[in-house]
């Protein structure tokens, strides 16, 4: 079946421009989870979605950073005007539901080069 | 909070040869641990997991042992193929977070034929 689809696959924005990552999750998978994976280091969680609702938002690097998911399924990742420190790949994840024993699935990214 | 450290790379092989990935964690609870692997232009994929204390999580020839008296779950194949080339990334899932994945910084492996 279809996996976790995100677009685009590549964005390259000039400084001070918004931009809009969209994730398609797995069909019946309640859970999302966004991560970003800079150059040299590791994968850093942002935020996560337990149907349309976001927790926990302490992740997000700066109020420049906004996320949404709807009708339980797609979300957009939104940055806002912005910096070259925002370069990285952006991962987007869904797995069944929020139990440990249900493994994530994870979409190829998003590469986003801010110039 | 929960961390997870794993040695830096990149780590370069001769095919058929022995790999260790050395991975180390902190959490407060009692976490389930997890390796991923992301081979070149792809997503990341669960290689394998264990869930509690002295679990062996196993998958295509690769193997972890989830060890709590030295809260480590290093990654070994006993000979690695060039196929097996990617980033792999040791992580932790603790069950007061939900579900949520804490990495590691991966470890790039090459292995040369």
């Amino acid at each position: 079946g279809a996996g976790v689809s995100q677009s685009p696959s590549n964005k390259v924005t000039e400084k001070g421009k918004d931009v809009e990552l969209r994730c398609d999750p797995i069909s019946g998978h309640t859970a999302l989870y966004w991560y970003r994976q800079s150059l040299g280091q590791g994968l850093e969680f942002l935020i996560y979605f337990q149907g349309n609702s976001a927790p926990d938002k302490s992740g997000l690097p700066s109020d420049r950073f906004s996320a949404e998911r709807t009708g339980g399924s797609v979300s957009t990742l939104t940055i806002q005007r912005t910096q070259q420190e925002d370069s990285a790949v952006y991962l987007c994840a869904s797995s069944l539901n929020r139990q440990e024993n249900s493994p994530l699935h994870f979409g190829n990214g998003t590469r986003l080069t801010v110039t | 909070g929960d961390s997870v450290t794993q040695m830096e790379g990149p780590v370069t092989l001769s095919e058929e040869a022995f790999l260790t990935i050395n991975c180390t964690y902190t959490a407060t609870g009692y976490p389930s641990l997890f390796w991923y692997v992301q081979y070149p232009g792809e997503g990341l994929q669960l290689l394998l997991k264990a869930t509690k204390a002295d679990d062996k999580g196993s998958n295509k020839g690769f193997e972890a042992t989830y060890r709590k008296e030295t809260t480590s779950f290093h990654l070994e194949k006993g000979s690695v193929q060039v196929s097996d080339s990617a980033v792999y990334f040791c992580a932790l899932s603790d069950r007061y977070a939900g579900n949520m994945l804490t990495f590691g910084g991966g470890t790039r492996l090459m292995v040369k034929p």
